[in-house]
C-alpha cells in the first residue's frame, strides 16, 4: 500500500517551453501533497506543500508564478514548471500523506527534468 | 525552525561490515522521526520510523531509537550488505498550523563493498 506515481519519470525540452508534472496517489486519498526539488550531492529541498482544494504554501525563495502547483483531487497534484530554463534542470520528487497516517510521506519515483 | 543534521558521507564499509549513520535534530515540538533511503535513480522510501520517546524502528535489519534525551535517532545495522549501497535521509515530521512539515537532512551516502 501507499504507493505514489510520477509522470513522466524523464523529461527533456527546450529553453522557454513550460513543462508539466503528475504526482498521483494509487491506493489512498492524500491528505497533504509535498513538492522537493533535489540537487546534486543529494540535497532535498522543499518546494511547497499543498492540500487538496486549496491553495500550495510555498518555501521562501521558491517563485510560485514560476513552479505553478494545483492539488485539484485527493489523489492528483501537478507541479508546471513555467517557460523553463536550463537553471531549472533538476530532479523533481512529490511525496504524499494519507489520512490515517497524516505524519508520514511516500515518495514518487522522481521526474528528471532536462532543460536544452 | 526545526532541523536535523546527519553525519557527512560518503560511508565506505565492506560487506557483514556494523553500520551507524548519526543523526540528530532540534525541534520546537514532538515531532515523529524517520529514515529513508534512495537508491540510485529512484525517489525515496521509507525505511523506518519513531513516533515518540524510546521507541525503536525498525526494517530489513535496520534499527533506529527514538532519544529525547539526547534528541538524536541514529540508524544501526548489524551487518551491511552490498545491496543496502544507497543515500539515507533522517527526517522528522512536527506540526505547523495544524499540518505535519517535514525536515530533512541532507543525506548520508552509503558504499558497500564486497
Amino acid at each position: 500500500g501507499a504507493v505514489v506515481s510520477q509522470h513522466p519519470s524523464r523529461v527533456i525540452c527546450k529553453s522557454g517551453t513550460s513543462v508539466k508534472i503528475e504526482c498521483r496517489s494509487l491506493d489512498f486519498q492524500a491528505t497533504t501533497m509535498f513538492w522537493y526539488r533535489q540537487f546534486p550531492k543529494q540535497s532535498l529541498m522543499l518546494m511547497a506543500t499543498s492540500n487538496e482544494g486549496s491553495k500550495a504554501t510555498y518555501e521562501q525563495g521558491v517563485e510560485k508564478d514560476k513552479f505553478l502547483i494545483n492539488h485539484a483531487s485527493l489523489t492528483l497534484s501537478t507541479l508546471t514548471v513555467t517557460s523553463a530554463h536550463p537553471e531549472d534542470s533538476s530532479f523533481y520528487i512529490c511525496s504524499a500523506s494519507s489520512w490515517g497516517d497524516t505524519d508520514t510521506q511516500y515518495f514518487g519515483p522522481g521526474t528528471r527534468l532536462t532543460v536544452l | 525552525g526545526d532541523s536535523v543534521t546527519q553525519m557527512e558521507g560518503p560511508v565506505t564499509l565492506s560487506e557483514e561490515a556494523f553500520l551507524t549513520i548519526n543523526c540528530t535534530y532540534t525541534a520546537t515540538g514532538y515531532p515523529s522521526l524517520f529514515w529513508y533511503v534512495q537508491y540510485p535513480g529512484e525517489g525515496l522510501q521509507l525505511l523506518l520510523k519513531a513516533t515518540k520517546a524510546d521507541d525503536k524502528g525498525s526494517n530489513k535489519g535496520f534499527e533506529a531509537t527514538y532519544r529525547k534525551e539526547t534528541t538524536s535517532f541514529h540508524l544501526e545495522k548489524g551487518s551491511v550488505q552490498v545491496s543496502d549501497s544507497a543515500v539515507y535521509f533522517c527526517a522528522l515530521s512536527d506540526v505547523e498550523g495544524g499540518s505535519y512539515i517535514p525536515t530533512f537532512g541532507r543525506g548520508t551516502s552509503l558504499i558497500v563493498h564486497p
